[in-house]
């Protein structure tokens, strides 16, 4: 079935640092790709999605290319801050669920000072 | 704020028992999606509704059901309940069925089974 593998965490940075948490997804047809987040003690939030192959999905500095070649929707920025500490998840939607959301298992960042 | 109101927050009840959760999504928004979020699962589909119809299924047990409202609301209701049923349930809302669109979560509903 499908499914979204990510990178296990936790992920710790020092501010300013480079972030990559990789994504790769198992999926027939041509699903949508999306990024979410989560703060402590809050619901999921939207970060950025691509719906199609050689998109490019972006936001608050955040970026992700949707790469059917090697099904991989890996997250990236450049220089991370403290207030970017959260859970990842990366997710699919629009393949053997329908338009349901398909997770990773979540990555933690945490990012010091 | 999502627009996505769950309750109730926090829900403790013993096994054996059944509860039910509720969910109300944004203004418009015509389906609603039920996640189960534990430690070892991580974030499991359960179940969506479009418009009052069951749209499709996830990994939701036989003991576990949900409804859609004519006016949208939708409820979860867990029955037999067991240890490991214990976990965070979000509900998600979004304008329509389609792929690309965006799902806006409430909270969560956290079920501790003892």
């Amino acid at each position: 079935g499908d499914s979204v593998t990510q990178m296990e965490g936790p992920v710790t940075l020092s501010e300013e640092a480079f972030l990559t948490i990789n994504c790769t997804y198992t999926a027939t047809g041509y699903p949508s790709l999306f990024w979410y987040v989560q703060y402590p003690g809050e619901g999921l939030q939207l970060l950025l999605k691509a719906t199609k192959a050689d998109d490019k999905g972006s936001n608050k500095g955040f970026e992700a290319t949707y790469r059917k070649e090697t099904t991989s929707f890996h997250l990236e920025k450049g220089s991370v801050q403290v207030s970017d500490s959260a859970v990842y998840f990366c997710a699919l939607s629009g393949s053997q669920a329908g338009t349901a959301l398909i997770f990773g298992k979540g990555t933690t960042l945490s990012v010091s000072s | 704020d999502s627009g996505v109101t769950q309750t109730p927050k926090h829900l403790i009840t013993a096994t054996g028992q059944r509860v039910t959760l509720r969910c109300s999504p944004r203004s418009g928004d015509l389906s609603v999606y039920w996640y189960q979020q534990s430690l070892d699962q991580g974030l499991q589909f359960l179940i969506q509704y479009y418009n009052g119809e069951e749209r499709a299924k996830g990994n939701i047990l036989e003991r576990f059901s949900a409804q859609q409202f004519p006016d949208l609301h939708s409820e979860l209701n867990l029955s037999s309940l067991e240890l490991g049923d214990s976990a965070l349930y979000f509900c998600a809302s979004s304008v329509g069925g389609g792929r690309d669109t965006e799902a806006f979560f409430g909270q969560g509903t956290r079920l501790t089974v003892v």
